[in-house]
Order: structure tokens, then C-alpha cells, then sequence
């Protein structure tokens, strides 16, 4: 069965402490791994995505990289603005639409 | 539109009553999508629009639950005898679909809350 499980399901950091949260799946032909921020109350917003092994994306401090079995979105020097769920999905196989979801985990950034 | 709009951003209804919460998709993205999330959750898909047609809608929970698109555009999801258990932040997102060998970024609104009583 397709699956994506991200953890930790919530990480707290001083301000500038760089982490890294991971997204571990388990799909048949993988087509491309979507993360995405979601702010409380908020829809998902859209970060990156990637489409094969080996792939990095950066957008300001957040770096996302790509193996067969797992993705890490690396955090260097977070802001208290970085806090956030983040959302990891996977879409597989003939879709070309369906996601398959992580739980997401909470970052919270303290100053 | 600049992005993905959902109206009314939150919506508080009595046990048994029908509801109906409406989606203005990207202009010019032909594919719609509607969600489920409840806390802590990834969103759950519903339903999938391709134009003016459910390509998907494997995921509605009931026939309580019916989506509608009729010009290609605005979708409103409509729930019949609402429950507590429908209770949860409802989300649409649009993409451009590319065809079936594409990869589609999905782009979400803000969701309504749907709260049942």
C-alpha cells in the first residue's frame, strides 16, 4: 500500500537552530514529492516540488532533497516566521492528480 | 484571480441542515480539487473536477456529499443532513493540468470550517 509518514510530528528550535524534518514514502513510481507550509487557519501553501533522486530545491532558508525512499526539508538558521506545519505529499503511478499525504510536522521556532 | 478563493470562511451549522460551500478556482486552471482535513491530518480528497466533469469523486464519504461545476469555473460542494462527524476544515485547490504524463501542482485556498452542531 502507498504510504508517506513525516516525522518528528512536531519539532521546537531556538531561533537559528538549523534541523532537518523528514518525509519517508513508500510508493510505486514515484512521480513527484510536494511540500508544502500551512499556517493555522490557513490553506496549504506550495513550496517545492521534486521529481527524481538526487534533486535539491532552496527557497530562502529551506532546502528540499530528494532520495528513492525519502525527502528532508532542511531548515538552516529558522526565523520565528518559518513556524509552521509542514506537508509532505506524493503523487504515484497513472495519477496524475492524486496525493498521497503525510500528517505534517508543527515547527515551532522560538526566539 | 491572484490565487484559490473559498467562501464563507467559516460556516456554523445545526445537526440535519444542508450546506453549501462554494470555490472560485486560478483563472485558467481547468482541474479542481476538494479536501477534508481535520486536525493534525493531511487533507483527504473528495472529488475531482477535469472542466465541468467529476473525473474522481471516489472520495466523497456518502451520498449526503455532492460537488457541482457547471461552467468549468466556480465548484460548490453541497452537504445534505449535515452530521457532527462532517466537522472539519473543507479546502479546494486548483492546477493546469498538464495531461495525463504531467506532473500538476496543486494550489489550495484557504478552506472553510464547517462546523456542525
Amino acid at each position: 500500500e502507498d504510504q508517506v509518514t513525516q516525522s518528528p510530528e512536531a519539532l521546537r528550535l531556538q531561533e537559528g537552530e538549523s534541523s532537518s524534518l523528514n518525509c519517508s514514502y513508500t510508493v510505486s513510481g514515484l512521480r513527484g514529492l510536494f511540500w508544502y507550509r500551512q499556517d493555522p487557519g490557513k490553506g496549504p501553501e506550495f513550496l517545492f516540488t521534486l521529481y527524481s533522486a538526487g534533486e535539491e530545491k532552496e527557497k530562502e532558508r529551506l532546502k528540499a532533497t530528494l532520495t528513492k525512499k525519502e525527502s528532508f526539508l532542511h531548515i538552516t538558521a529558522p526565523k520565528p516566521e518559518d513556524s509552521a506545519t509542514y506537508l509532505c505529499a506524493v503523487q504515484a503511478g497513472d495519477s496524475n492528480y492524486q496525493l498521497i499525504w503525510g500528517a505534517g510536522t508543527k515547527l515551532i521556532i522560538k526566539p | 484571480g491572484a490565487g484559490v478563493s473559498q467562501t464563507p470562511s467559516n460556516k456554523v451549522t445545526e445537526k440535519g441542515k444542508y450546506v453549501e460551500l462554494r470555490c472560485d478556482p486560478i483563472s485558467g486552471h481547468t482541474a479542481l480539487y476538494w479536501y477534508r482535513q481535520s486536525l493534525g491530518q493531511g487533507p483527504e480528497f473528495l472529488i475531482y473536477f477535469q472542466g465541468t466533469g467529476a473525473a474522481d469523486d471516489s472520495g466523497l464519504p456518502n451520498d449526503r456529499f455532492f460537488a457541482v461545476r457547471p461552467e468549468g469555473s466556480v465548484s460548490t460542494l453541497k452537504i445534505q443532513r449535515t452530521e457532527r462527524g462532517d466537522s472539519a476544515v473543507y479546502l479546494c485547490a486548483s492546477s493546469q493540468n498538464r495531461g495525463r504524463w504531467g506532473t500538476d501542482t496543486q494550489y489550495f485556498g484557504p478552506g472553510t470550517r464547517l462546523t456542525v452542531l
